[in-house]
């Protein structure tokens, strides 16, 4: 069973403020995302990268940052936080060898910017 | 511009009654089209997918989906519902098999009573 873990689960910023979501996955997975969900929108690509080192920019880039360090390890940066920007996270994965389309989610990272 | 849609927001059936969540989807041609459920708590999970041929696919836990061109949708059935049910399921589309950029709609909050 795929595994995609999240942290933290929960973060609570000021406005201006730095955030570094985690997102790691013991898959082998070559392709991993990460996806924003609010009320009224579903989910919403941010950023996604087919490998170490490799970053694509999703359909809501602004404001956010990436980067894939490992093949395991994807981090999500909101260097500049602003409230427009709570939300759920949730980081996913997918095979490159098998169906890319069929998504390995986390658990989510609910973060409020006050 | 490329959409999906899940016209119902809350829906809320009795335990054991027959269930439909709708999906409409707005592509240029025919694209590749999922139903993902999310638990509580969870990160969301694969149902059911629908690539080509048989327009009526079977998923996981007794569901079905059926595709029609003719109406641009691809609706998510259970015969009987079981508490346990009680989820947010979501539509989603992608134009590509190799990258994993999912479109997702907004989402069916599902409620069985007991």
């Amino acid at each position: 069973e795929a595994a995609v873990t999240q942290s933290p689960r929960n973060k609570v910023t000021v406005t201006g403020g730095n955030v570094t979501l985690s997102c790691r996955q013991t898959n082998s997975h070559n392709y991993m995302y990460w996806y924003r969900q609010d009320t009224g929108h579903g989910l919403r690509l941010i950023h996604y990268s087919y490998g170490a080192g490799n970053l694509q920019i999703g359909d809501v880039p602004d404001g956010y940052k990436a980067t894939r360090t490992t093949q395991e390890d994807f981090f999500l940066l909101l260097e500049l936080a602003s409230p427009s920007q709570t939300s759920l996270y949730f980081c996913a994965s997918s095979d490159a060898y098998g169906d890319q389309n069929t998504l390995y989610f986390g658990a989510g990272t609910r973060l409020s910017v006050l | 511009a490329q959409s999906v849609t899940q016209p119902d927001a809350r829906v809320t059936v009795s335990e054991g009654a027959s269930l439909q969540l709708r999906c409409k989807y707005s592509y240029s041609g025919t694209p590749y089209l999922f139903w993902y459920v999310q638990y509580q708590r969870q990160g969301l999970q694969l149902l059911l997918k629908y690539y080509s041929g048989d327009p009526v696919v079977q998923g996981v836990n007794g569901f079905e989906a059926e595709f029609s061109k003719s109406d641009s949708s691809f609706h998510l059935r259970k015969a009987s519902v079981h508490w346990s049910d009680s989820a947010v399921y979501f539509c989603a589309a992608s134009m590509y098999t190799n990258t994993g950029k999912l479109t997702f709609g907004d989402g069916t909050v599902l409620t069985v009573k007991p």
